[in-house]
């Protein structure tokens, strides 16, 4: 069974760092593309970029380019989704999804999400 | 920027057919796709490549495609249908985006 579980919730303030986590699990993980959603409260879905973990090979949507930071550890099938200053503008949902090679990638099965508050 | 346009709601009555569409201009050499997302809930893949269904998507959703717009149909819509659609595609450049959604309300 295909299965993305995401880390837990996260509290933060202004300016500080912060790392999510994608573990893989089920399937050939270097495979696949591993992609990150946000989703702003009340807001619809936005594609914020991909990683293959067979070769690192990552792409950002020009929205989110320099703004965050994906990668992934393909020895322990786990992606990322890292900020190195968050802003209250980065409180969302995030979501994981495994991305299937075609034309173009979409995305087959999602993690559960990871919910990001920044506040003072 | 690429952009999907989507109507933002439907309603539907309980057995009665919903069409979702969804308008882009790569859309004639580029797949739809199409995700389910329910209330508190990580979206659902539930049309590939304009008009397949994946495994355990019920044969009530179908989709089609043609030029610049591409339609989910819900036929016979169930109150669990209710739920906002996004569709999905890409870019002659390759950038890859989700419309605007809409929200399905069946009553």
């Amino acid at each position: 069974e295909v299965q993305l579980v995401q880390s837990g919730a996260e509290v933060k303030k202004p300016g500080e760092s912060l790392k999510i986590s994608c573990k893989g699990s089920g399937y050939s993980f270097t495979s696949y593309w591993i992609g990150w959603v946000r989703q702003m409260p009340g807001k619809g879905l936005e594609w914020m970029g991909i990683i293959y973990p067979g070769d690192s090979d990552t792409r950002y949507s020009p929205s989110f380019q320099g703004q965050v930071t994906i990668s992934a550890d393909k020895s322990i099938s786990t992606a990322y989704l890292q900020w190195s200053s968050l802003k209250a503008s980065d409180t969302a949902m995030y979501y994981c999804a495994r991305g299937v090679p075609a034309a173009g990638v979409y995305f087959d099965y999602w993690g559960q999400g990871t919910l990001v508050t920044v506040s003072s | 920027s690429y952009e999907l346009t989507q109507p933002p709601s439907v309603s539907v009555s309980p057995g009665q057919t919903a069409r979702i569409t969804c308008s882009g201009d790569a859309l004639p050499k580029k797949y739809a796709y199409w995700y389910q997302q329910k209330s508190g809930q990580a979206p659902v893949l539930v049309i590939y490549e304009d008009s397949k269904r994946p495994s355990g998507i019920p044969e009530r959703f179908s989709g089609s495609s043609s030029g610049t717009m591409a339609t989910l149909t819900i036929s016979g819509a169930q109150v669990e249908d209710e739920a906002d659609y996004y569709c999905y595609s890409t870019d002659s450049s390759g950038n890859h985006v989700f419309g605007t959604g809409t929200k399905v309300t069946v009553l």
